[in-house]
């Protein structure tokens, strides 16, 4: 089945270090996001790619960095920078311009301790 | 600036009375889509419906329905006969020309037996 895998469901690790969260899609979309969503704030775009090798920032991208190398994956690197990390991280999908047919992945929770 | 605005943070009901999630927006884009999404404790996001900016007409599926209106920049979604698991947290979104969502905060609904 087609669909967006986000690993891990949670994800524990202690202040200080980095941590990459995983997002692949096996439904050849062009377009792939990262959303972070804290309670009572609705989904923030952090990062975006509309195609291989090219990303731009979101409206919260300080002390976050992503890849695009390869069209079924954009991964999430929250960095040491990132003064407030733990949250729950959406990714999503979306196939060319359109603006319709977004597919979201199940989420990771990450926990910094 | 594209914004959305759900007012109501939390409603409680109790099962099968009627509730309205309201939802406005702000864009200057005069082509746009709107979404809502229902979001299960689970956290993955379920889509439920999108509109263009030229389709106005209402619609109704089961015990969904939605009210369009430019004029008054809103896009309502109405819950018939409401039932415990219609509990969530709902989303209203915009999608602007360079296919990014915008979020609104969420309202969280509450059905009681």
């Amino acid at each position: 089945d087609g669909g967006i895998t986000q690993s891990p469901k949670y994800l524990f690790r202690k202040e200080g270090q980095n941590v990459t969260l995983s997002c692949e899609q096996n439904l050849n979309h062009d377009a792939m996001y990262w959303y972070r969503q804290d309670p009572g704030q609705g989904l923030r775009l952090i990062y975006y790619s509309q195609i291989v090798n090219d990303f731009q920032k979101g409206d919260i991208a300080e002390g976050y960095s992503v890849s695009r190398e390869k069209k079924e994956s954009f991964p999430l690197t929250v960095t040491s920078a990132q003064k407030n990390p733990t949250a729950f991280y959406l990714c999503a999908s979306k196939i060319g311009p359109d603006n319709y047919g977004y597919t979201f992945g199940s989420g990771t929770r990450l926990t910094v301790v | 600036a594209q914004k959305v605005t759900q007012a109501q943070t939390e409603i409680s009901v109790v099962e099968k009375e009627d509730v309205t999630l309201d939802c406005v927006y702000e864009t200057r884009d005069t082509t746009y889509y709107l979404f809502w999404y229902k979001q299960p404790p689970s956290g993955e996001l379920v889509f439920l419906i999108r509109r263009n900016s030229f389709d106005e007409q209402n619609e109704i599926s089961g015990r969904y329905s939605w009210n369009f209106q430019k004029s008054t920049s809103s896009f309502n979604f109405t819950i018939t006969a409401s039932q415990v698991v219609d509990s969530a947290v709902y989303f209203c979104a915009l999608s602007e020309g360079g296919g990014k969502l915008i979020f609104g905060q969420g309202t969280e609904l509450s059905v009681k037996p």
